[in-house]
């Protein structure tokens, strides 16, 4: 059962546009939302991350955005650049689970100069 | 620096072979985790570990095998019951506390 459905599977947006991955969870338990960005070859480094007791957060051109109500959560990445192109990956844990993270299935973003 | 090693980078296996992926962290985390990914796939869990002596099977640990002799090292084996063992394979650790995990830079096997 997948507890953490992410979208879109891929993007493709040119320089300077706002691309969007949405996260939607199940498990009310969470309380810790952390986005990775992996490049190919590499692993995934931790991007950004949101508790629930916020809305929204924002680290340079990274913002999150969570809606508790509806359980969902995003990621903006503002005036997008071709070295932005890498993969995303949404995840989720609750510290009653041991902290282990539950991942989204990721988002391969491209970036068109 | 502080930060999670994975050996190799690049690992060849022949048929009916058994390999070792090697982990090893210097952050004190008391969590550390195996996950396998397939091009263009996402994270899948093999084995984890919450503390040393102690491990517990991920949602495909089927011809792996894993063992926590020591809180640094979290070695994975690739058996010969392993039917499709070419992947990426990444390593993470986390510490007592929710602030995500830190991965390895990933070892690449490949099968020939």
């Amino acid at each position: 059962q997948q507890q953490v459905k992410q979208s879109p599977q891929s993007l493709i947006v040119q320089k300077g546009g706002i691309p969007i991955i949405n996260c939607a969870y199940e498990n009310t338990a969470f309380d810790y939302f952390p986005w990775y960005q992996q490049f190919p070859g590499k692993g995934p480094a931790l991007l950004i991350a949101i508790r629930p007791d916020v809305s929204e957060k924002k680290e340079g051109r990274f913002t999150i955005s969570f809606n508790k109500s509806a359980k969902q959560f995003s990621l903006h990445i503002m005036d997008s650049q071709p070295g932005d192109s890498a993969t995303y990956f949404c995840a989720a844990t609750a510290n009653n689970a041991g902290n282990m993270l539950t991942f989204g299935g990721g988002t391969r973003l491209m970036v068109k100069p | 620096d502080g930060g999670i090693t994975q050996s190799p980078k690049y690992l060849f296996r022949k048929e009916g072979q058994n390999v070792t992926l090697s982990c090893e962290q210097n952050l004190n985390h008391d969590a550390m985790y195996w996950y396998r990914q397939d091009p263009g796939q996402g994270l899948r869990l093999i084995y984890y570990s919450q503390i040393v002596n102690d491990f517990q099977k991920g949602d495909i640990a089927e011809g792996y095998s894993v063992s926590r002799e020591k809180k640094e090292s979290f070695p994975l084996t690739v058996t010969s019951a392993q039917k499709n063992p070419t992947a990426f394979y990444l390593c993470a650790s986390n510490p007592r506390g929710p602030y995500g995990y830190t991965f390895g830079s990933g070892t690449r096997l490949t099968v020939v």
